[in-house]
């Protein structure tokens, strides 16, 4: 029972570079999330999705670039990366995101990426 | 714009009941109250949530205000492996509404 996952859980990459990094579901959840966590700011959400091939901004999509081709894979690309775009990055996926009264967000380990 | 507004840390002793407060004044009539914890650099951990009843799980139990502008997460036994950072957040639409959290310390 994987769960969700993500790779790698470590980059260290240069400005300018792309980069992308990986979430995989294996429950089939029909929503999936990802978000940067930076000191003294919380979990900040960047996009989400609500099936295969249906994406939509969250509230810093600015950098980013994301797909959905198959249910269980949500990448997240970061098509010319900057300094600023050092975070930890979390993915995350739910059954839906209508808040009904089972519905929640299972979050995966993480991957820490630091932009030199 | 916060949604929600919590203490930045808090310490409570092993065995005893851990309060966290939270503020979401402005919450509308049917956004839910979602509390999860962070442990460590680990993925956020879903514990409670609610719309407008009290709830009580096998984790922790939510105490939502008859207004809904503020609710209150009690771990009533505390433990050690309770100190982590613990997010009030409000669920509106499709997107989770984090804020930066309250750092719990359960001391020994």
């Amino acid at each position: 029972d994987a769960g969700i996952t993500q790779s790698p859980r470590y980059k260290i990459t240069e400005t300018g570079r792309q980069v992308t990094l990986m979430c995989h579901q294996t429950w089939s959840h029909s929503y999936m999330f990802w978000y940067r966590q930076d000191l003294g700011h919380g979990l900040r959400l960047i996009y989400y999705s609500a099936a295969a091939d249906i994406t939509d901004k969250g509230e810093v999509p600015d950098g980013y670039v994301v797909s959905r081709s198959k249910t269980e894979n949500f990448p997240l690309t970061l098509e010319s990366a900057t300094r600023s775009q050092t975070s930890v990055y979390f993915c995350a996926s739910s059954e839906s995101a209508v808040a009904h009264s089972t519905d929640t967000q299972y979050f995966g380990p993480g991957t820490r990426l630091t932009v030199l | 714009d916060a949604k929600t507004t919590q203490p930045t840390s808090m310490d409570c002793a092993e065995g005893r009941a851990a309060n966290l407060p939270c503020n979401h004044s402005t919450i509308s009539g049917n956004e839910y109250v979602y509390w999860y914890r962070q442990i460590h650099s680990q993925g956020p951990q879903y514990i409670i949530h609610g719309l407008k009843n009290n709830e009580t799980n096998e984790m922790a139990s939510l105490i939502i205000t008859e207004d809904r502008k503020s609710s209150t997460l009690i771990l009533p036994h505390a433990t050690l492996r309770d100190t982590a950072v613990y997010y009030c957040i409000v669920f509106t639409g499709n997107q989770f509404y984090f804020g930066t959290g309250t750092s719990l310390t359960v001391i020994p």
